[in-house]
């Protein structure tokens, strides 16, 4: 079955640099989310999207932003990059919006700040 | 701030023993609770998913058992395996986080041979 496809797998980046990094749901999934995972940490919120419309936000800091295109796929710019950004990203996808239904992740980017 | 708490970080357990992880929510308007399994390098893996109007699901050789009353879950593997080694989350949704899931901190999973 086809999963949550994320790309890069892996990023190294510099300081005050720029970043963006692409998610593909599940087909027929209308729902985004991305999370953020540091060392030994359980995932954070930043944000997610329903029928390419803003959804919700959590700790997504302003540095960063994204968006949900008319595909559905979703990425998420990250800029001035700060080493305190090193982390794994996850995206995950749903259907059904705002009803409960299971999230699928992908296996995430990992990003490294030097 | 929002908190799905686990209060054991490790368990170990011995191969073919059932293994029992535990998860204490925070907020008892949650109606919507997730297990997920994460190993090393990979995203986190659904594995077993419970509606708050339910007090047990079974899946293979999973079970989840919540308990409302004093805002508990917890996720039974029954013949534990070596491959089931890993960090389990459990997450939370409601209403009042959006559609968002509200992840506690991990359990790490080690299973000996």
């Amino acid at each position: 079955a086809a999963g949550v496809i994320q790309s890069p797998r892996h990023l190294i980046k510099e300081k005050r640099e720029t970043a963006t990094l692409k998610c593909y749901p599940i087909p027929r999934h209308d729902t985004v989310y991305w999370y953020q995972q540091g060392p030994g940490q359980d995932p954070q919120f930043l944000i997610s999207f329903y029928e390419k419309m803003q959804s919700d936000k959590g700790s997504i800091p302003d540095r960063f932003s994204a968006q949900q295109f008319s595909d559905y796929h979703s990425e998420l710019n990250m800029s001035s990059l700060e080493l305190g950004d090193s982390a794994l990203y996850f995206c995950a996808s749903s259907s059904q919006g705002y009803l409960n239904s299971p999230l699928h992740f992908g296996n995430g980017t990992r990003l490294t700040v030097t | 701030g929002e908190s799905v708490g686990l209060h054991l970080p490790t368990l170990s357990v011995q191969e073919g023993d059932n293994s029992i992880i535990n998860c204490a929510y925070s907020n008892s308007a949650s109606d919507y609770f997730i297990w997920y399994k994460q190993e090393s390098g990979k995203g986190p893996q659904f594995i077993i998913d419970i509606r708050s109007n339910m007090d047990k699901r079974q899946g293979q050789r999973v079970t989840v058992l919540l308990n409302k009353t004093v805002k508990h879950l917890s996720l039974q593997i029954a013949a534990t395996q070596p491959g089931d080694s890993a960090v389990y989350f459990c997450a939370e949704q409601n209403w009042e986080y959006g559609n968002k899931l509200v992840f506690g901190a991990g359990t790490i999973l080690r299973v000996k041979s």
